[in-house]
């Protein structure tokens, strides 16, 4: 079964930082582009980051640009999301999603894991 | 940056036809994909590249874009198609979502 799995959220005190994975399986995890997306309580749905199959491209979303370190371990099957000097405005469902090769949309997503940035 | 523009609203009688649509500028040289959202689950791909159904999602989902508008269509809607759906494009090196459209079964 083709899945993804998002672990590593939490509250965090704003100016904190966070480490989100997401393990991947059932699937050539290193033949797939993937990205992060969240949705902010009762919001929609924001893209957050991309990153090309080998890792050499990478894009961002202004609002974290500077702030948040998209990366993967093809080895281990897996993605990560480094987020430093949160902000209360951070606090989301974090979901990590795959792009089929046939388009530039998001075919394949996990459960999320929840991030609450607060004192 | 690229905006997506959905009504964030449509009503809906089961057995009739919903059509949401999806404005942005020149929206139709892209092409638009559309997700579902019910609440506490993740969304899901119900349209992609303008046109094309992933597989598993019934035939009466379908989707149009030209001009500035792409527009999702759910032909005699049932009771479980109550649920958020959001537009999404590709435009400089980012994706966009609409705000989203939550439709109604009345």
């Amino acid at each position: 079964e083709v899945q993804l799995v998002e672990s590593g959220g939490g509250l965090v005190q704003p100016g904190g930082s966070l480490r989100l994975s997401c393990a991947a399986s059932g699937f050539t995890f290193s033949s797939y582009e993937m990205n992060w997306v969240r949705q902010a309580p009762g919001k929609g749905l924001e893209w957050v980051s991309y990153i090309s199959r080998s890792g050499s491209i990478i894009y961002y979303a202004d609002s974290v640009k500077g702030r948040f370190t998209i990366s993967r371990d093809n080895a281990k099957n897996s993605l990560y999301l480094q987020m430093n000097s949160l902000r209360a405005e951070d606090t989301a469902v974090y979901y990590c999603a795959r792009v089929p090769n046939t388009a530039r949309a998001f075919d394949i997503w996990g459960q999320g894991t929840m991030v609450t940035v607060s004192s | 940056s690229y905006e997506l523009t959905q009504p964030p609203s449509v009503s809906v009688s089961p057995g009739q036809t919903a059509s949401i649509t999806c404005s942005g500028d020149k929206l139709g040289d892209k092409y638009a994909y559309w997700y579902q959202q019910k609440p506490g689950q993740s969304p899901v791909l119900v349209i992609y590249q303008d046109t094309k159904r992933p597989s598993g999602i019934p035939e009466r989902f379908s989707g149009s874009n030209s001009g500035n508008t792409a527009t999702l269509t759910i032909s005699g809607t049932l009771a479980m198609d109550e649920a958020d759906y959001y537009c999404q494009a590709w435009d400089s090196s980012a994706y966009v979502f609409g705000a989203g459209t939550k439709v109604t079964v009345l």
